[in-house]
């Protein structure tokens, strides 16, 4: 299948600070790029859909001034948490789709600590 | 509201045994994903199924959809300790793919020697 990589796996940071993470489809354009949240021994969650060159939309209840998400490429999204809090401590899953007839393949995971 | 649910949502069972993990939903969407979550992991695709009777088998793992009944199973047939792990079934948030999924909450799945 197509690969899809997030970076950094893992990070922590300090309450108050900003943090980014890469979401590159390494092998495809892809149309769309998604961003995921999981809290422990919970299922994931939509935060929100990114398209190349547009605004993402968000999901219900998911702050778009603290989750900023850019689409600059049609192989890289970013998720920029901004002044981060322990409550934002969640494993954070992208996915890529070539098209909205083909599966989704999902990154690696970034497992953010904010301490 | 898109609402899918996984029963039983923890399963400990022996080695050797079979079992039937069962995944509803409300859409009447015709495509359903299975995935493996291994704890601190991403998630790996298990079948992704496009049609009412889909039937796909990898293994021990096997998956049919029934769009009609908006009903799918995970069967696991001689279950072996390495099938140890979270299993989640997921839904297009739309008739295609550009919406996202929505997850069922995974059923942990433990198997004992």
């Amino acid at each position: 299948g197509a690969v899809v990589s997030q970076h950094p796996s893992w990070v922590i940071c300090k309450s108050g600070t900003s943090v980014k993470i890469e979401c590159r489809s390494l092998d495809f354009q892809a149309t769309t790029m998604f961003w995921y949240r999981q809290f422990p021994k919970q299922s994931l969650m939509l935060m929100a859909t990114s398209n190349e060159g547009s605004k993402a939309t968000y999901e219900q209840g998911v702050e778009k001034d603290k989750f900023l998400i850019n689409h600059a490429s049609l192989t890289l999204s970013t998720l920029t948490v901004t002044s981060a809090h322990p409550e934002d401590s969640s494993f954070y899953i992208c996915s890529a789709i070539l098209d909205s007839n083909t599966e989704a393949f999902f990154g690696q995971g970034t497992r953010l600590t904010v301490v | 509201e898109l609402k899918v649910e996984q029963n039983p949502l923890f399963l400990s069972m022996q080695e050797g045994k079979n079992y039937t993990i069962y995944c509803n939903y409300s859409t009447t969407s015709d495509r359903l994903y299975w995935y493996r979550q291994d704890p601190g992991k991403s998630l790996e695709s298990l079948f992704v199924l496009l049609s009412n009777g889909a039937v796909k088998q990898e293994g021990r793992l096997m998956a049919s959809l029934d769009t009609k009944a908006r009903l799918s199973t995970l069967h696991i047939t001689a279950a072996v300790h390495d099938l140890s792990a979270t299993y989640f079934c997921a839904v297009d948030n739309s008739g295609g793919g550009a919406d996202g999924l929505t997850f069922g909450k995974g059923t942990h799945l433990i198997i004992q020697p």
